[in-house]
């Protein structure tokens, strides 16, 4: 089993919609949850972290972390095609982050 | 806004020659990080350090080498260069005890 799993892609969905990225964990020692953006070519650059259970927004994007499933969770609302990018999931551990595999979003105009 | 460089960017090299590749960072990270991935692939931590003169090796082989002499460099040696080694190299530097990465621009390595 992979440390960190991430809901197959790509995903794509209409201007406006709301695009919803799915990724569990292994390690139940994992205390820090992260959400980067990466577009093609490009190096990851952080969009989102999350260190507690709920939700957390900040403009469009909001995560979720739910300890007890071992979840994590990123929504984007109102996407536009500028969001197009694959996302990755990563999970500190220990002070080392491990990543998923990402999911490549795609927002149609 | 994060200051992390990464050089060269794009390297071409033949089989076998000795390579290094840099990374520097003026925000006076104590950790510092380097990832392998792959066109399409997962990022993979191949080295990281958390300070001077720490360098511990991550959690996928390679057959590259590190060093950390000064808190702001994190350069990455390959000895001898093989096409298996051909990929990008990512550097990523943090304070944060909870681990949130600042990345350089990548430098994407081909080995002929």
């Amino acid at each position: 089993q992979k440390e960190v799993e991430q809901n197959s892609g790509p995903l794509s969905v209409p201007e406006g919609a709301i695009a919803s990225l799915n990724c569990t964990y292994s390690d139940r020692v994992s205390q820090s949850f992260f959400w980067y953006r990466q577009y093609s070519g490009k190096s990851p650059e952080l969009i989102m972290s999350i260190y507690s259970n709920g939700d957390k927004e900040d403009g469009r994007f909001t995560a979720q972390l739910n300890k007890a499933s071992q979840y994590v969770s990123l929504l984007i609302r109102d996407s536009q095609p500028s969001d197009s990018a694959t996302y990755l999931c990563a999970v500190n551990i220990r002070g080392k982050s491990t990543f998923g595999d990402g999911t490549t979003l795609t927002v149609k105009p | 806004e994060a200051d992390i460089y990464q050089t060269p960017r794009y390297l071409v090299i033949g089989t076998g020659k000795k390579i290094t590749l840099e990374c520097s960072q003026t925000m006076g990270h104590d950790k510092m990080y380097w990832y392998q991935q792959d066109p399409g692939m997962e990022l993979h931590l191949i080295h990281y350090s958390y300070g001077v003169n720490s360098t511990e090796k991550g959690d996928l082989s390679s057959e590259s080498t590190v060093s950390r002499i000064r808190t702001e460099h994190f350069p990455l040696t390959l000895e001898s260069a093989r096409p298996s080694h051909t990929s990008q190299y990512l550097c990523a530097s943090t304070q944060s005890s909870a681990g949130e990465l600042f990345f350089g621009e990548g430098s994407r390595l081909t080995v002929l």
